[in-house]
């Protein structure tokens, strides 16, 4: 079966420009949570959606935000880019909010010039 | 509030040889814990996942431990190949519950040739 799918692979944009990035989980998972991947601060927990609802959120600014949809496909958008936002962003998904563990995509890397 | 530590930070033996990886968390009413293999700049790829109920899981070369009292989860593997060379990371579930998960650092492996 189809994994999670990610979308774009790569981006490039200037600082103060806003970023919309997809996710695609498996079909049928219904939790989808996104992570911001940096050299320096590792795998860091951006939210949660499950069943188009946000049910957690990590400690990150109001710039950063997303949703999810009836068909369980996931964006994640980020304004007013600043250089500190280049990093690699993962998707993961799960049935039920990991208790049968998260299944992740490839990631969108993010390059903020 | 979770957090996961690993240890060694990096390791590079040479090819054949058996060994192990260390994880530790600080709180113990984990659901499960889920062991990654990263390779540069890729997503993650799921190891094992481990229920609060089981001690262990193996999946070919690859065994994992897990003892809720001591904090701790240990990943062995066996006859290591120059294709094992990744970045292994833990995760272990955020407030005691599969909300998302807390990632550690990761242990860099190098196999050697």
């Amino acid at each position: 079966k189809a994994g999670v799918t990610q979308t774009p692979r790569y981006l490039i944009k200037t600082r103060g420009q806003q970023v919309t990035l997809s996710c695609s989980p498996i079909s049928g998972h219904r939790s989808v949570s996104w992570y911001q991947q940096t050299p320096g601060q590792g795998l860091q927990f951006l939210f949660e959606y499950f069943s188009e609802t946000q049910r957690n959120k990590g400690n990150f600014p109001g710039r950063f935000s997303g949703r999810q949809f009836s068909n369980s496909r996931s964006e994640m958008n980020v304004s007013t880019l600043e250089l500190g936002d280049s990093a690699l962003y993962l998707c993961a998904s799960s049935l039920e909010t990991g208790i049968y563990g998260y299944t992740f995509g490839s990631g969108t890397r993010l390059t903020v010039v | 509030k979770q957090e996961v530590t690993q240890i060694p930070a990096a390791l590079s033996v040479p090819e054949g040889e058996n060994l192990v990886l260390n994880c530790s968390f600080t709180d113990s009413a984990i659901y499960n814990l889920q062991w990654f293999r990263q390779d540069p700049g890729k997503g993650l790829t799921s190891l094992l996942l481990i229920q609060s109920s089981q001690r262990e899981q193996t999946s070919g070369r690859l065994n994992a431990s897990l003892d809720k009292s001591s904090g701790r989860s240990t990943l062995y593997i066996a006859a290591s190949q120059p294709g094992d060379s990744a970045t292994y990371l833990c995760a272990a579930p955020y407030e005691g519950y599969g909300q998302n998960f807390v990632f550690g650092p990761g242990t860099r492996l190098s196999v050697l040739p």
